[in-house]
């Protein structure tokens, strides 16, 4: 499938600080969804977005869906210790046998106290 | 409303042993889909089923396999178990299928082959 790039790869930050991160393709998308996954633990849905140029929040987060409909933001406002996990973009994609869902690599947050 | 729940939530085996990984979706739910998460490869996509039939499928030798049952509950099977099998095991349901819908995870199978 068609590979998600997802930067930074990792960020470590103090509490109370914005978080940034991105994920890009070369081919468009009709929707993108970011996860967040705790260790051993299944990813949990934060935000899915349907139209270029949505943007949603969910609380402190708020994601937007490019115009160019190739990429995506996930923006964490004043970050706090339980925001600490890896966060996934996933974006549905026709292949020839139909619909798969792919996945950036992850954005692994590490927060401060 | 219960989530996506997948079974067992942890097992061993040996290699050249067979397994199989059960998933129910959230009620109302007809589309099912699996993938293996690896540290090295991140998540990849197994296969979807929807409606009992197999939809779409990924890059993963014929050893990896999926059913789907009139309730919407899955299982996939792994066959002649290889040491880089071992893996968390996702399993993902949603209303109508991967493309254009809200899919949910659920809490995983990790598998570790001997």
């Amino acid at each position: 499938g068609q590979q998600l790039n997802q930067s930074p790869q990792s960020m470590f930050i103090q509490e109370g600080e914005d978080v940034s991160m991105n994920c890009t393709s070369s081919s468009i998308f009709n929707t993108w969804l970011w996860y967040k996954q705790d260790p051993g633990e299944g990813p949990v849905l934060l935000i899915a977005l349907y139209k270029a140029g949505e943007l949603t929040s969910n609380g402190r987060l708020t994601a937007q869906f490019g115009i160019t409909r190739k990429d995506s933001f996930l923006n964490i406002s004043a970050s706090i210790p339980s925001d600490v996990g890896i966060y996934f973009c996933a974006g549905p994609q026709n292949s020839n046998s139909g619909y798969a869902l792919n996945f950036g690599k992850g954005t692994s947050l590490l927060v401060t106290p | 409303k219960a989530g996506v729940t997948q079974t067992p939530r942890y097992l061993i085996k040996t290699r050249g042993q067979q397994v199989t990984l059960s998933c129910s979706p959230i009620s109302g739910h007809r589309s099912v889909s699996w993938y293996q998460q690896t540290p090295g490869q991140g998540l990849q996509f197994l296969f979807e089923y929807f409606s009992e039939t197999q939809r779409n499928k990924g890059n993963f030798p014929g050893r990896f396999s999926g059913r789907q049952f009139s309730n919407s509950r899955s299982e996939m099977n792994v066959s002649t178990l290889e040491l880089g099998d071992s893996a968390l095991y996702l399993c993902a349901s949603s209303l109508q299928g991967i493309a254009g819908n809200t899919i949910y995870f659920g809490e995983g199978s990790w598998l570790t082959v001997v």
